[in-house]
Formats: structure tokens, C-alpha cells, sequence
């Protein structure tokens, strides 16, 4: 399963766009980029997840690079409820999520 | 969409008892559930990969005899802790996925396992 490295912790203004970058150099082909973020004592919360095209939702956008080596997490207007942990997650066909250490960002009043 | 539910939301027992937690997917059926620990500050670990009716698919490290895991119905799968200690208290958290595609996995809140 390919490995993810995301900085340890970010912070961001209220009413910014949070970009969190996450590593996944040794992607292969098949296999999604999933983010989630946890907020204390939660369970994790599906974002997004990408193949290779850049996706969109409600919640975010997320940026694949065209080598598919790295990808950023895009939050367009960060709220304080945005605080949490975001982890990026690399799946291959088994499902199997394989979770890091994740970014803990902390959005900033 | 995409309800997973989780009960009880935390327990707390005594060393050696058995606890018994429950996932439940709500409005999907989930051919795939698996089940995490995290203990606080650390990342998710995931302990086992059930598929309905079959065996559960423990990780590497994970004691399948303490931590029996049943996937009896699309909807249902429970994790009982056995003869629990203290080492065993943690977050428990399962997650659900349909099997179909590319397949996202949903997450309960999760329990909060306490073993005085």
C-alpha cells in the first residue's frame, strides 16, 4: 500500500481557503487518494476522493498532480469547525485504508 | 445517506468481563466493515476487514481469539472484547463500506472503551 506524508500541524485564518498538502510518491495506478478529517472524539468524516482528475464537492476540492505524486486538499472559506485532523489516505483494491499521522489544522478566529 | 451508527458510545467494565460493541450501517448495506482502535493522540490502527458471512481478516498483531468479530447481515457487525484489561481500553471505531465500485468507507462515531 502506498504511503501518505502530510505535515504535522497547520493553522489557517477563519474565512481563508486551507490548503493541505499530502505525499504519495509511490501511487500506482490504481489506487485512490481519500481524504477524511476527525474532529476530537469522532469518528472520521468522508471529504472527497480522487482517481486523477481534480474533484469538487460541497465540502472541498481536491488537486492531483498530473504525476499523481502529490495531492492538496482545498477548504475555499475555512469556519472554526473546520479544526480537526485531516488525513489522506491512498486505497488500493482491497479497501483497506492504511491512515497516517494526518495534519492537525487549526483554524484561527 | 451514509449513516453508520455505533453502540455503545462508551462503556465502562471490569477487568476480565467481555464487552460487546455493535456497528450498524443505516441506509446502505455494507458488504465490507472493518474495525479500528486509536489510542489518544495516535492515528487510526486498523485490527480486522469483515466481509458479511465469512471470517473476519485480522491484521497482523491483532489476537483473533480477544477480539471476535461477527458480520452475521448486511447491516450489522459486532466486536466483543474479551476478558478485557486494562491495555484494552481505547477508542474503538468501525467503518462500513457497500463493496460496489470504488467503494468509500463510512465511519461510525465510535465507542469509548473503558477497563477499570
Amino acid at each position: 500500500d502506498a504511503k501518505t506524508t502530510q505535515p504535522p500541524s497547520m493553522d489557517c485564518a477563519e474565512g481563508r481557503a486551507a490548503n493541505l498538502p499530502c505525499n504519495h510518491s509511490t501511487i500506482s495506478g490504481n489506487e485512490y487518494v481519500y481524504w477524511y478529517r476527525q474532529i476530537h472524539s469522532q469518528g472520521p468524516q468522508y471529504i472527497i476522493h480522487g482517481l486523477k482528475n481534480n474533484e469538487t464537492n460541497e465540502m472541498a476540492s481536491l488537486i492531483i498532480t498530473e504525476d499523481r505524486k502529490s495531492s492538496t486538499l482545498i477548504l475555499p472559506h475555512a469556519t472554526l469547525r473546520d479544526t480537526a485532523v485531516y488525513y489522506c489516505i491512498v486505497r488500493n483494491g482491497t479497501y483497506k485504508y492504511i491512515f497516517g499521522t494526518g495534519t492537525r489544522l487549526k483554524v484561527l478566529a | 445517506g451514509a449513516v453508520v451508527s455505533q453502540h455503545p458510545s462508551w462503556v465502562i467494565c471490569k477487568s476480565g468481563t467481555s464487552v460487546k460493541i455493535e456497528c450498524r450501517s443505516l441506509d446502505f448495506q455494507a458488504t465490507t466493515m472493518f474495525w479500528y482502535r486509536q489510542f489518544p493522540k495516535q492515528s487510526l490502527m486498523l485490527m480486522a476487514t469483515s466481509n458479511e458471512g465469512s471470517k473476519a481478516t485480522y491484521e497482523q498483531g491483532v489476537e483473533k481469539d480477544k477480539f471476535l468479530i461477527n458480520h452475521a447481515s448486511l447491516t450489522l457487525s459486532t466486536l466483543t472484547v474479551t476478558s478485557a484489561h486494562p491495555e484494552d481500553s481505547s477508542f474503538y471505531i468501525c467503518s462500513a463500506a457497500s463493496g460496489r465500485g470504488t467503494d468509500t468507507q463510512y465511519f461510525g462515531p465510535g465507542t469509548r472503551l473503558t477497563v477499570l
